[in-house]
């Protein structure tokens, strides 16, 4: 029982490039989740995901794009990468009826 | 408006002594929920407790409680007897529903707890 796993642990990438930040849960969870964590801002919301097959955006979805490919896995893709996305990303999921999350280990992403 | 606010950036505490760690909350919903996670200089996140909004007691989970003042709109989380492991950056959050079967969480901006020897 993994949990939730994250892939790539770091990435740098050049302004302009695109990548796509993986997730995968294997607790059977609903909901998925990602957030961005950045100094003094806490964690804020990029987009969730309640069930299979619907995305939401949450509080700072612009430049990002996600997928919900099937209960298991979420991604989250940079199509055009900024600075301003120099982060670090986590993923997590959660279950009824106290909807806790269940973090990954997190991405650390660095936009040059 | 922030939703969810921790207006202590840093606190020390000495080492067996109790510390509580401030968060208020702006809600209108009336069922809700709580949450207190632990993130040492390692990374991760780590759940400490939960509470939610129709709980008559407050949470409690080996060294940590949270104090539940309802009507304050208040869930202080208090450690007793520190560790030098306590050390760390310490997150409220709150459960709300989104529109129908959706809940997502809304964190504080965190307080950085340090626990002297």
């Amino acid at each position: 029982n993994a949990g939730v796993t994250q892939t790539p642990k770091f990435q740098v990438l050049k302004t302009g490039q695109s990548m796509t930040l993986q997730c995968a849960q294997d607790m059977n969870h609903n909901s998925m989740y990602w957030y961005r964590q950045d100094p003094g801002m806490g964690l804020r919301l990029i987009y969730y995901s309640a069930s299979e097959g619907t995305t939401d955006k949450g509080e700072v979805p612009n430049g990002y794009n996600v997928s919900r490919l099937n209960k298991r896995e979420f991604s989250l893709r940079l199509e055009s990468a900024a600075p301003s996305q120099t982060s670090v990303y986590f993923c997590a999921s959660s279950v009824w009826p106290t909807y806790e999350q269940y973090f990954g280990p997190g991405t650390r992403l660095t936009v040059t | 408006a922030q939703k969810i606010t921790q207006t202590q950036p840093g606190m020390f505490v000495q080492e067996k002594e109790a510390v509580t760690l401030d968060c208020t909350y702006d809600t209108s919903d009336q069922s809700y929920g709580l949450f207190w996670y632990k993130q040492p200089s390692s990374g991760e996140m780590i759940f400490l407790i939960y509470q939610g909004s129709y709980d008559e007691q407050n949470a409690t989970e080996g060294r940590y409680s949270l104090n539940f003042q309802k009507a304050r709109k208040s869930a202080n989380l208090v450690i007793s007897a520190s560790q030098l492991g306590d050390s760390a950056m310490y997150f409220c959050a709150m459960r709300e529903n989104s529109g129908g079967s959706n809940y997502k969480l809304t964190f504080g901006k965190g307080t950085l707890l340090t626990v002297n020897p």
